[in-house]
């Protein structure tokens, strides 16, 4: 049965820092592995996703990276913004689709 | 084009009480999900469709619960005789897809249920 951690469960950071977000799954055989955002009392949006046969993704300040082997992946945030503040999930596509516990991201003016 | 969109946004109902929840995926997506976040539980996997083959309901927490999928389209959730552990955000979501490259996942806002 597949289980994701995400590592740390939460992060306070003053504005500008670059950061890494860390996601680890038990089970190295998935489709694709995709990181979301979700702002209190909202849905999820989908920032990255990584298909099994990718390394990493990159999107403006995002840049995710997969390594099935080790089952992990990093979600790097560079410069970050207040605008950043948010729960961050990631989410390893398997048989299912299997959530993290997320990472509450604060970002400090 | 319109992203998945769900209805209602909120749902407050008695505990017995039966509940429908819609999900309309984005058009043109073969596969849709449902899954739901209790506080504190995170997000959970309740079942998944994939065009017309037999849903994948794997993750329905019991047989109160039932979901069907019309025309491949429009999906329904339903939740028999709701207890108040059943209060969560149910979310849907759909991709064009399962197999890659078509396979990300678009989610909707969700429906907020509480069961008094």
């Amino acid at each position: 049965k597949q289980e994701v951690t995400q590592i740390p469960a939460a992060l306070s950071v003053p504005e500008g820092e670059n950061l890494v977000l860390n996601c680890s799954f038990t089970d190295s055989a998935i489709y694709n592995l995709q990181w979301f955002r979700q702002d209190p009392g909202k849905g999820l949006t989908s920032l990255l996703l990584i298909q099994s046969s990718q390394r990493e993704q990159t999107s403006g300040r995002l840049n995710a990276s997969l390594d099935k082997s080790s089952g992990r992946s990093t979600l790097y945030i560079a410069a970050s913004q207040p605008g950043d503040s948010a729960t961050y999930l990631c989410a390893a596509y398997g048989q299912n689709f299997v959530f993290g516990p997320g990472t509450r991201l604060s970002v400090l003016p | 084009g319109a992203g998945v969109s769900q209805s209602p946004s909120n749902k407050v109902t008695e505990k017995g009480k039966d509940v429908e929840l819609r999900c309309d995926p984005i058009s043109g997506h073969t596969a849709l999900y449902w899954y739901r976040q209790s506080l504190g539980q995170g997000l959970e996997f309740l079942i998944y469709f994939q065009g017309n083959s037999a849903p994948d309901k794997s993750g329905l927490p019991s047989d109160r619960f039932s979901a069907e999928r019309t025309g491949g389209s429009v999906s329904t959730l339903t939740i028999q005789r709701t207890q108040q552990e059943d209060s969560a955000v149910y979310l849907c979501a759909s991709s064009l897809f399962r197999q890659e490259p078509y396979n990300e996942q678009f989610f909707g806002p969700g429906t907020r249920l509480t069961v008094l």
